[in-house]
């Protein structure tokens, strides 16, 4: 079975400018969950998406947005990009969601450089 | 709130040597707690799980062990091998919760010289 995976892998961009980050889940999988990783933060939960709706939000600024789509590929945008959003994006997918005690699978990431 | 406490790295330790790594936990419901490996470059990946009080999670030669008493979920390995140098992350999900993400540990950096 294919692991989760995520396009691209590397991104630069500059402040300002708007960027969108793609994760395809395990086959099967409903839900799926982003977060972003930097030294200084650790690992932080964005949001998840459960049957293309957001079922969950961490505590990030509107800038950050996602959406499902009804093959559970899941999309997330940041908007007016900032130098603190450099970070590694993860997304993670598990059958229906953490909060019942399930493994979560993560994908290779992709990391954003603004400049 | 919940919330993931681990011991601070990084850890260098010599091939063959014995491995800790602390990890407590403070949560309202009932956790699943798990341990996950970032190798450099990559994406994580899960090393071991225990959902319930008393649970052993294994894998690899590793092992973690649920101790609701101590809140305390606390990575082992009797002998590190160099391919086990990583950053290591404990973590829980709050099942029936109304968070449904995994909260993490900051991360332990291990380093094993042969």
């Amino acid at each position: 079975k294919a692991g989760v995976t995520q396009t691209p892998r590397y991104l630069i961009k500059t402040r300002g400018q708007q960027v969108t980050l793609s994760c395809s889940p395990i086959s099967g999988h409903r839900s799926v969950s982003w977060y972003q990783q930097t030294p200084g933060q650790g690992l932080q939960f964005l949001f998840e998406y459960f049957s293309e709706t957001q079922r969950n939000k961490g505590n990030f600024p509107g800038r950050f947005s996602g959406r499902q789509f009804s093959n559970s590929r899941s999309e997330m945008n940041v908007s007016t990009l900032e130098l603190g959003d450099s970070a590694l994006y993860l997304c993670a997918s598990s059958l229906r969601g953490a909060d019942l005690g399930e493994t979560q699978y993560f994908g290779p990431g992709t990391r954003l450089l603004v400049l | 709130g919940n919330s993931v406490t681990q011991m601070e790295g990084p850890v260098t330790l010599s091939e063959e040597a014995f491995l800790t790594i602390n990890c407590t936990y403070t949560a309202t419901g009932y956790p699943s707690l798990f341990w996950y490996v970032q190798y450099p470059g990559e994406g994580l990946q899960l090393l071991l799980k225990a959902t319930k009080a008393d649970d052993k999670g294994s894998n690899k030669g590793f092992e973690a062990t649920y101790r609701k008493e101590t809140t305390s979920f606390h990575l082992e390995k009797g002998s590190v091998q160099v391919s086990d140098s990583a950053v290591y992350f404990c973590a829980l999900s709050d099942r029936g919760g109304s968070q449904g993400n995994l909260i993490f540990g900051k991360g332990t950096k291990l380093s094993v010289k042969p």
